[in-house]
Order: C-alpha cells, then structure tokens, then sequence
C-alpha cells in the first residue's frame, strides 16, 4: 500500500536551515500538507497545497514538491520550532484515504 | 474565530463502544468537511474517517472499517465519532479537526483533542 516516509529526526542550531523530507510515489500527483505539533498540542497546519503558508504562520516556514520528494525548509531555525512535523496526503487510487507520515522530531540545538 | 471543542476524556473497557463529539463554532458548518485522526501514545498522526455534513458523505479508514461511525447534527455544528469493540490499541488522543476539499481534504483547525482509554 502507498505510504509517506520521513526521516525519523532533524538537529539543527538555533538560526540555521532545518529542512524536513517525505518521501511518497504518489506525490506527483497529489498535494502534500504540513503540521506542526509540540508535546501535548494538537497539529497546526504550517503549509498547505505543497507550497502555501496559512495566515498567521511565519514566513521562515517554506514548502516545496520535485518529483516524489516534498520538502518543509524553517529558515533562521528559533527554539521555539522545535517539534514533530508530519506530512499528510492522499491515496490517489480512489479510496480517498489520508495518509500521514511517520513525522520528523526537530531537535534545536 | 473558528473554535472546535471536544468531550473529555473517556474510560472503557474491551468490547466496549465510546463516542466523542465535537462542538464547532465561528464558521458555516456545511461549508467544510470534519474528519477526524488519532494518535496512539507515543506515536504519529493516524487518520480515522471524514464526513461532509453538507451531502452526508462519509470516507473511513480501510482498517477501521465496520467498527467507526461518523455522523454530523447540522442543527448543532457538532459531529460525533463512535469507535465499537474497544480494543487495547485504540487507546489513543482523537482529534477532530475541520477539513477543507472534496475528495481530497486537509486539516485547517483542530480540536484539543479527547483521550480515549481502553483497558480491563
């Protein structure tokens, strides 16, 4: 079955680039979705539709899709980002089944 | 402000059924899907079904299938989510969250989220 892979964790230092990965077959075809979840938070949406920003998210959150590979880049990385990130899309087969991945733990140094 | 507000925590034992409603408020109910994911603890974000309160459209997880129940009261903005034959590993955090698209749909706002423990 169709899956999202994410690498399980990401460090960076406080002001430098962290950039988060999801693997998936099927993402040519379908849009890719990113949340944020600190510890005990429910999910915020960071980015939507491979590339957009939600109002209210700051401009250091950045997406972007190449092929099977979609990408969450925190640019000037602040203490205050560190948290799982999950990629989210679709089943493209016709059962319409979201699809989570594994989620990527950002650690700032 | 979009606001979606969930029961409290819930206790069952195996073979039990447990449902979780969810209160939205601050937007057009029937203009956006509701869906709901869990999340084991310890573990990542697990979709479990999506409903369109405009049509009645309902979409479960394969695995879940048979066992959960989605449903919407329009008259209230709230949607419910009944999970039967509780077993151990359904204990987990459900999240309902307003989803936005049709078929395909993503997660704008969620609830806090209900604890939903299942043991003997």
């Amino acid at each position: 079955s169709y899956e999202l892979t994410q690498s399980p964790s990401v460090s960076v230092s406080p002001g430098q680039t962290a950039r988060i990965t999801c693997f998936g077959d099927e993402l040519p075809k379908q849009y890719a979705y990113w949340y944020q979840q600190k510890p005990g938070q429910a999910p915020v949406l960071v980015i939507y539709k491979d590339s957009e920003r939600p109002s209210g998210i700051p401009e250091r959150f950045s997406g972007s899709s190449s092929g099977t590979t979609v990408t969450l880049t925190i640019s000037g990385v602040q203490a205050e980002d560190e948290a799982d990130y999950y990629c989210q899309s679709a089943d493209n087969s016709g059962t319409y089944e979201v699809l989570f991945g594994g989620g990527t733990k950002l650690t700032v140094l | 402000q979009v606001q979606v507000v969930q029961t409290g925590a819930e206790v069952k034992k195996p073979g039990a059924s447990v449902k979780v409603s969810c209160k939205t408020s601050g937007y057009t109910f029937t203009h956006y899907g509701i869906s709901w994911v869990r999340q084991a603890p310890g573990q990542g974000l697990e979709w479990v079904g999506w409903t369109n309160p405009s049509n009645g459209k309902i979409n479960y997880a394969q695995k879940l299938q048979g066992r959960v129940t989605v449903t919407t009261d329009t008259s209230t903005s709230t949607a419910y989510m009944e999970l039967r034959n509780l077993r151990s590993d359904d204990t987990a955090v459900y999240y309902c969250a307003r989803s936005y698209g049709d078929p395909f749909y993503y997660f704008d706002y969620w609830g806090q989220g209900t604890l939903v423990t299942v043991s003997s």
